[in-house]
């Protein structure tokens, strides 16, 4: 069975420091790669997503997430956080049998003023 | 952006009675999901349903759970009877096809007492 693991469930980093969350999928071939955000009392929000071709996809806010075959990851990175980036990070995949999006544990990221 | 709307934030119903929550997914959308998360915690699968069918559904989706869309209304999860184990906040999500983002509305907290 396909899973998602996110071994940091808490990460803190000074603001306009890099930040790297890790995500680890679990699956014979290539799943669809996502990451979410979710602010307190809110839903979750798609920040990218990869499906194929270039492994560095782009997303809102200068998130960035580079898919690896080789180490079945798909980390999500940011060059400068601020600290309104202080929520908890999901990451998700999904089979390409039309299954729904299956979500890691979560990694609350706190930004220090 | 498209917003998915959960109708109520709140409830708190007696243990063994029964709950329906209800989801106004976006309006072109076909594939139609509901998790749950407890504390702020792991984003649980519960089941996803398509064409007025569940596609799949999880371990977490006991007998006692429910899900419908008559008529194109609200996506509905019902439980009855409720247990205490069933406080959580219930997320109801759609998407327009499978494997696309998908789209999160801000939870139902249901509470059993």
């Amino acid at each position: 069975a396909q899973s998602v693991t996110q071994p940091d469930a808490r990460v803190t980093v000074s603001e306009g420091a890099s930040l790297q969350l890790r995500c680890k999928y679990s699956y014979s071939a290539t799943p669809y790669l996502f990451w979410y955000v979710q602010y307190p009392r809110q839903g979750l929000q798609l920040l990218l997503k990869y499906y194929s071709g270039d492994p560095v996809v782009q997303g809102v806010n200068s998130f960035e997430a580079e898919f690896s075959k080789s180490n079945s990851s798909f980390h999500l990175q940011k060059a400068s956080v601020h600290w309104s980036d202080s929520a908890v990070y999901f990451c998700a995949l999904t089979l390409n049998n039309n299954n729904a999006p299956r979500f890691g544990a979560g990694t609350k990221l706190s930004v220090k003023p | 952006g498209p917003k998915v709307l959960q109708i109520p934030s709140h409830q708190i119903i007696d243990m063994g009675q029964m709950v329906t929550l209800n989801c106004d997914p976006v309006s072109n959308h076909l594939y139609f999901y509901w998790y749950k998360q407890i504390l702020g915690q792991q984003m649980e699968f519960l089941v996803n349903f398509y064409n007025g069918k569940v596609m799949e559904k999880s371990k977490l989706f006991k007998d006692q759970f429910s899900v419908e869309r008559p008529d194109g209304s609200y996506f509905t999860l019902k439980i009855q009877p409720t247990a205490l184990e069933d406080s959580a906040v219930y997320f109801c999500a759609s998407s327009s096809q499978a494997n696309t983002e998908v789209f999160f509305g801000k939870g139902t907290r249901l509470t059993v007492v």
